[in-house]
């Protein structure tokens, strides 16, 4: 059991690109999650999936962000045309299939748009 | 909407005492709350997990409770140490919302 594991880990990036973060869940993990945390704060809820399918979405998320897991595996967090207020630590977690949807956490990718 | 306070923001004390951290939230229709440690810049480590329908749960020299009705959790720290160190956050997964709601957790600092 490797743990969840997210690419890259750190991403410096110009106002107005788009990037690209990838999540692997925990293997056999079914639901996936993902997460914003700004210094200070506690993470804040994005959205999730359980397999391919996408269940929920934070009203927080405009439509720069978007994510997909196809084929209920790894788990992809694509932000368009990025702004400075997009810099924060992009966290993401697993949940197994019966076990009270205890959460277990990657390292996060921290995105800083310059 | 949920929200979740965790108060104080910030708690230093000496090695070895007893630690009390406090977890609150404002809807009790919960489906389970969990705490967290987070060590600066790192992700979060899961601690307990405690479903709606149950009052408490330990691991260790920790122990977490759970009160729905009055929308609190606490979590006690029994003979804190330096490595304890670290902000702590509690989570609640909001039935009506199907998400996670974070507190922005308690900062420890354990001194020697």
């Amino acid at each position: 059991d490797t743990g969840v594991s997210q690419d890259p880990r750190h991403k410096i990036t110009k106002r107005g690109q788009n990037v690209t973060f990838r999540c692997d869940p925990i293997s056999e993990h079914n639901r996936l999650y993902w997460y914003r945390q700004t210094l200070g704060q506690g993470p804040e809820f994005l959205t999730y999936f359980q397999n391919e399918a996408q269940l929920e979405k934070s009203r927080l998320l405009s439509d720069r962000f978007s994510a997909e897991r196809p084929k209920g595996s790894f788990s992809t967090l694509e932000i368009q045309r990025t702004e400075q207020g997009d810099s924060a630590m992009y966290l993401c977690a697993s949940s197994p299939r019966g076990m009270g949807n205890i959460q277990y956490f990657g390292a996060g990718t921290r995105l800083s748009v310059l | 909407k949920q929200e979740v306070t965790q108060i104080p923001a910030a708690l230093s004390v000496p090695e070895g005492e007893n630690l009390v951290l406090n977890c609150s939230f404002t809807d009790s229709a919960i489906y389970n709350l969990q705490w967290f440690r987070q060590d600066p810049g790192k992700g979060l480590t899961s601690l307990l997990l405690i479903q709606s329908s149950q009052r408490e749960q330990t691991s260790g020299r920790l122990n977490a409770s759970l009160d729905k009705s009055s929308g609190r959790s606490t979590l006690y720290i029994a003979a804190s140490q330096p490595g304890d160190s670290a902000t702590y956050l509690c989570a609640v997964w909001d039935t009506n919302a199907g998400k996670s709601t974070f507190g922005d957790g308690t900062t420890l600092t354990v001194k020697p």
